[in-house]
C-alpha cells in the first residue's frame, strides 16, 4: 500500500526556535497533502492544505504565519512552526490522497513537538 | 457543514466478547465514511471505508461497518474482541470538493480497553 513518511519522529526544542517538519509520500506523487494537528487525547484537527506549486490553504484560526507550509515537490511537503511555544506542543500528522477523488488518505506516522 | 459525532468516549469489553462502536454524521449529500485506528503514539490506520454499493463493509482485523442513512450512522462492529485491538477508534467523513481530493472531518474517538 501507499506510504506517507514523516521526519523527525519526535522533535524538543526550545521556546521561541522553528521546527520543521517533513512529509513525504513514498510510493506515489501527492499534488495534495494535508496536515493535522492533535493533542493529546483528542481528535484530529485539520491545520491546512498543502498544494504542490501553490500556497497552502490555512482552516479558520490557524495563523498561516505560524504554521508555514511549503509544497516544493510531488513528494514532499513541508510544516515550520515558527518561534515555538510551549502551547504549540502536540502531535503533528500529515496525509496524502493517493488518487484524485478516491477519498481514501494515507496518514503517516506523526511527529511528536514537545517545546520547553 | 460535515461533521461526525462518536458519542462514546471510553468503552471497556473483555477479550472475546462483541463490540460495537458508535458513529453518526451529518453530511448533506452521499457521504465517505471511513474508521481509523491509532494505537499509543502511532499514525493513523485505515479499517475500512464507505463510498457506495453494499452497505455493509468489511474491513481488516475482522472489522465491519453498516451504513445506515436513515439514521445517519456508521457502527463500527467487531464479533470477537482481541487484546490488541485496545487503541483508539475514529470515525470520519470525507468531502469532494472542486480539486477532486476528500476534505476529511474526525469524530472525537472512542478509547477501547480490552480486560481479560
Amino acid at each position: 500500500g501507499a506510504v506517507v513518511s514523516q521526519h523527525p519522529s519526535w522533535v524538543i526544542c526550545k521556546s521561541g526556535t522553528s521546527v520543521k517538519i517533513e512529509c513525504r509520500s513514498l510510493d506515489f506523487q501527492a499534488t495534495t497533502m494535508f496536515w493535522y494537528r492533535q493533542f493529546p487525547k483528542q481528535s484530529l484537527m485539520l491545520m491546512a492544505t498543502s498544494n504542490e506549486g501553490s500556497k497552502a490553504t490555512y482552516e479558520q484560526g490557524v495563523e498561516k504565519d505560524k504554521f508555514l507550509i511549503n509544497h516544493a515537490s510531488l513528494t514532499l511537503s513541508t510544516l515550520t512552526v515558527t518561534s515555538a511555544h510551549p502551547e504549540d506542543s502536540s502531535f503533528y500528522i500529515c496525509s496524502a490522497p493517493r488518487t484524485s477523488g478516491s477519498g481514501e488518505q494515507f496518514f503517516g506516522p506523526g511527529t511528536r513537538l514537545t517545546v520547553l | 457543514a460535515q461533521s461526525v459525532t462518536q458519542p462514546d468516549i471510553h468503552i471497556t469489553v473483555s477479550e472475546g466478547a462483541s463490540l460495537e462502536l458508535r458513529c453518526n454524521y451529518s453530511y448533506g449529500a452521499t457521504p465517505y465514511l471511513f474508521w481509523y485506528v491509532q494505537s499509543p503514539g502511532q499514525g493513523l490506520q485505515l479499517l475500512l471505508k464507505y463510498f457506495s454499493g453494499d452497505t455493509l463493509v468489511q474491513g481488516i482485523k475482522g472489522f465491519e461497518a453498516e451504513f445506515k442513512r436513515s439514521q445517519s450512522s456508521f457502527n463500527l462492529r467487531k464479533p470477537s474482541v482481541h487484546w490488541s485491538d485496545a487503541a483508539e477508534y475514529f470515525c470520519a467523513v470525507g468531502e469532494g470538493n472542486s480539486g477532486g481530493y476528500q476534505k476529511v472531518t474526525f469524530g472525537t474517538g472512542t478509547k477501547l480497553q480490552v480486560i481479560p
